[in-house]
């Protein structure tokens, strides 16, 4: 079965640094991937997608992600974080569509 | 743009009691899907519903759980006899064939 790995339960950035979360999956094709934040009490929003063809995206609010077949991951970047990019940060995976399998999440903090 | 909205955005509600979460999905959306997030916890799939049935289920979809589309634009998810351990917030998503997963912003349930 796919699974989603996020090794970073909890990082904290200073504010204007950058920032790097790791995702890995496991599946047998390369899935649809997608990067979703969601500050606290929110739903989930939708940052950056990839299906096929450049392997670096550009998503809303700045973030980016390169997706590496060989390492069968899809990290998020951004070069400048801001105090209000605090929030928890979801990686899935979506095998042709069907349906996504979640990550655990990777809180962000920010310090001033 | 056009986004899924959820009712109610919170309820609360005593062990025992059934209860019915409303999603709107995006009006052009044939695809359409709930997911759980238990407190602190990753995002679990619970079911999906295409052309009036049940396409995919997960473990967590027992016999408590059901889901409708009464009408032409809602997608209900109904659960009866609720338990404690049913407090999460439940996510709608919508989908095109094949597309991304736009979700709601959550109905956050809590059992007493």
């Amino acid at each position: 079965a796919q699974s989603v790995t996020q090794p970073d339960i909890h990082i904290t950035v200073s504010e204007g640094a950058s920032l790097e979360l790791r995702c890995n999956y496991s599946y047998g094709a390369t899935p649809y991937l997608f990067w979703y934040v969601q500050s606290p009490g929110q739903g989930l929003q939708l940052l950056l997608k990839y299906f096929s063809g450049d392997t670096l995206v550009q998503g809303i609010k700045g973030f980016e992600a390169e997706f590496k077949r060989s390492q069968s991951s899809f990290n998020l970047r951004k070069p400048s974080v801001h105090w209000s990019d605090a929030a928890e940060y979801f990686c899935a995976v979506a095998p042709y569509g069907q349906n996504f399998v979640f990550g655990p999440g990777t809180r962000l903090s920010v310090l001033p | 743009e056009p986004e899924v909205t959820q009712t109610p955005s919170h309820q609360v509600t005593q062990m025992g009691q059934e209860v019915i979460l409303r999603c709107v999905p995006i009006s052009n959306h044939l695809y359409f899907y709930w997911y759980r997030q238990i407190l602190g916890q990753k995002v679990e799939f619970l079911v999906s519903f295409y052309n009036n049935e049940i396409s995919e289920k997960s473990e967590i979809f027992d016999d408590q759980f059901s889901v409708e589309r009464p009408d032409g634009s809602n997608f209900t998810l109904k659960i009866r006899s609720t338990k404690l351990e049913d407090s999460a917030m439940y996510f709608c998503a919508s989908s095109e064939e094949g597309g991304t997963q736009y979700f709601g912003p959550g109905t956050r349930l809590l059992v007493l």
